[in-house]
This record gives structure tokens, C-alpha cells and sequence, in this order.
């Protein structure tokens, strides 16, 4: 059984358009992530949910939106892609703990390629 | 924010051959994770290590919090050991989240 999936897997579309890329976990824990992996391989937190409230949001373009309908789904949406929205995008979940994030459990993230 | 930095970034090695990784960060922290990306580019949590020694395997970790640095050893390289392999920590409080560093690229040749 898959701990963390990502769908898709791949995406290639044009610049200007509208993209969503979905997550759910079935770890049972309370709180999920995105983080962008860029070309040089370098990962960057973007959102964190816990129980369905944000609270981590990094600076990113407000064309980012995330969902989290429930403690187990967290979904990226982007408006207006652009060139340099090209990367990876990790889905992760934790269990929180204390004053910090836990263990870190990722998906095997989406590729996005904007031309 | 916390400043993140691992050593050697590139390593080439022969199966067999044992490793040290490094990662030393700027600020006390309360969560210290290793995570290994492999070819496919998975992400796999291999350690939870604020402090202390773990071992799985043939892969061991320390972290001295209080010198503010983390090693991550491997014994008789495999193939399948080859990636990147990640440090990431935490500041108390997780207000920010996990800061990873750049990653030490691992190749295992056989």
C-alpha cells in the first residue's frame, strides 16, 4: 500500500494555464506538506496543513493554492504557470510532534514541465 | 534562517567502500532528519536523529546537537546505495518547517 501518493506523476503543459496536482496519505497523520525540489535539486518548503489549517506558507506566488478538504488529502493548485514553475513538487505527511515537525514521510512528487 | 551545509558534495566510490557524511548546521535544532534520493527520484526517509546513534542496516547516524553537526555513515557500499542524501533539520518552535541542505551526491561504482 502507498504511504503518501501523488497524482500525477508527470505534467507537461503550456504557459498561462491552470494545473492542479493531488496528494493523500494514508499514514494517519495530522499534518501534510508541499515542498518544491527546483533543477539543482534543491528542496524548499512551500505549505504545511495540520488537521486542514495552514500553518506554514512560505513565499510563494499567491498563483499557488493549496486545499486540504480533509487531515488526509492536501492538493496543489496553480493558476498562470510559468517557465520557472518547472520542477518537482513533493507531497509529504507527519505526525507532529512537539514544537516540530515530526518524521517526514514524502511521495514520489510530480514532475511539472511549463513550456 | 538556520544555514544548512553538507560534505563532500560529490563522492565517488568502488562497491565495498566505506562512507562519512556530514551535515552541520548553524543553530540548535529539535529534529534532524537523513533522507536518500534514489536515481528515480524518491525521497526516503532513512533516520529521525535530534541527537544520539541509530543503525539500520548498514547505515548508521550521530548527531552531536550540542556541536551542532550530523554524521551518516555507510559500510560496504552498494549499487543501490548511489544518490543524494539529504540532511534536514528543524528549529524548536516548527514554525518554519524542515530546511534541507544541498545534498551530498553518492555514486557507487561496481
Amino acid at each position: 500500500d502507498t504511504a503518501v501518493s501523488q497524482t500525477p506523476k508527470y505534467l507537461v503543459t503550456q504557459m498561462g494555464n491552470d494545473k492542479s496536482i493531488k496528494c493523500e496519505q494514508n499514514l494517519g497523520h495530522d499534518t501534510m506538506y508541499w515542498y518544491k525540489q527546483d533543477s539543482k535539486k534543491f528542496l524548499k518548503i512551500m505549505f504545511s496543513y495540520n488537521n486542514k489549517e495552514l500553518i506554514i506558507n512560505e513565499t510563494v506566488p499567491n498563483r499557488f493554492s493549496p486545499k486540504s478538504p480533509d487531515k488526509a488529502h492536501l492538493n496543489l493548485h496553480i493558476n498562470s504557470l510559468e517557465l520557472g514553475d518547472s520542477a518537482v513538487y513533493f507531497c509529504a505527511s507527519s505526525y507532529r510532534r512537539t514544537l516540530n515537525t515530526g518524521e517526514l514521510f514524502f511521495g514520489e512528487g510530480s514532475r511539472l514541465t511549463v513550456l | 534562517g538556520i544555514q544548512v551545509e553538507q560534505s563532500p558534495p560529490d563522492l565517488i566510490l568502488q562497491e565495498g567502500a566505506n562512507s562519512t557524511l556530514r551535515c552541520n548546521f548553524s543553530d540548535s535544532v529539535n529534529n534532524l532528519q537523513w533522507f536518500h534520493q534514489n536515481p528515480w527520484g524518491q525521497l526516503i526517509n532513512l533516520f529521525y536523529i535530534p541527537s544520539g546513534t541509530k543503525q539500520n542496516g548498514r547505515l548508521s547516524a550521530t548527531t552531536v546537537a550540542t556541536e551542532r553537526y550530523s554524521l551518516l555513515y555507510i559500510s560496504s557500499s552498494q549499487t543501490t546505495d548511489s544518490g543524494v542524501y539529504f540532511c534536514a533539520v528543524e528549529v524548536g518552535g516548527g514554525a518554519d518547517g524542515l530546511t534541507f541542505g544541498k545534498g551530498t551526491h553518492l555514486i557507487i561504482q561496481p
